[in-house]
């Protein structure tokens, strides 16, 4: 199994700040690599699909870059909106495998 | 608008069995293949199960494997999960979701439903 392993699992942060998010697999994916954001109590949202293709609809200060085994997340400038918890997600292999998650919270 | 609507969460024993739906609408269920992804109180997401368009393509989480069996009805628009000999570790929510296209290997999950809570409890 692929296992994902993301860094910081935690992140404290204030509005305007840029922050980034790694995602590291255990073998090489190539770019199948997936970005989701939850917020308590939703259901998760997909961000960013083959590891830098934004989503309709996502603002464009999220970017995702990355190939093999090595990804990241930026967002340029965070927003009050974007305080939640972010997951990595291996979409080559089965199993499936997401990372433990990043929550960003507010400095 | 794609909706995905989970049903079937109960409060179960350990060693019981339970089977949990998912009512699709919204797009063309049957080309489009569907995950099961659940998530423990206060936990990450963990991915489950998946399915193809037309069932041929099936996998499961190691977790799972051989205790749980997910299937499809495609004149029905519907999903499912058959959860036998569930233990205190299968509790969780438990998403429906649509991949990205006809598999449910090699692209995203594009929707997810609200979830059904499965509490597995002595």
């Amino acid at each position: 199994d692929i296992q994902m392993t993301q860094s910081p699992s935690y992140v404290s942060a204030s509005v305007g700040d840029r922050v980034t998010i790694t995602c590291r697999a255990s073998q090489g994916i190539s770019n199948w690599l997936v970005w989701y954001q939850q917020k308590p109590g939703k259901a998760p949202k997909l961000l960013i699909s083959a590891a830098s293709t934004l989503q309709s609809g996502v603002p464009s200060r999220f970017s995702g870059t990355g190939s093999g085994t090595d990804f990241t997340l930026t967002i340029s400038s965070l927003q009050p909106e974007d305080f939640a918890t972010y997951y990595c997600q291996q979409a080559n292999s089965v199993p499936l495998t997401f990372g433990g998650g990043t929550k960003v919270e507010i400095k | 608008e794609v909706q995905l609507v989970e049903s079937g969460g109960a409060l179960v024993q350990p060693g019981r069995s339970l089977r949990l739906s998912c009512e699709a609408s919204g797009f063309s269920f049957d080309d489009t293949g569907m995950h099961w992804v659940r998530q423990a109180p206060g936990k990450g997401l963990e991915w489950v199960s998946g399915i193809s368009w037309n069932s041929v393509s099936i996998g499961y989480a190691d977790s799972v494997k051989g205790r749980f069996t997910i299937s499809r009805d495609n004149a029905k628009n519907s999903l499912y999960l058959q959860m036998d000999s569930l233990t205190i570790e299968d509790t969780a929510l438990y998403y429906c979701a649509k991949a990205e296209n006809w598999n449910y290997v090699g692209g995203s999950i594009e929707h997810w439903g609200l979830g059904t809570l499965v509490t597995v409890t002595s």
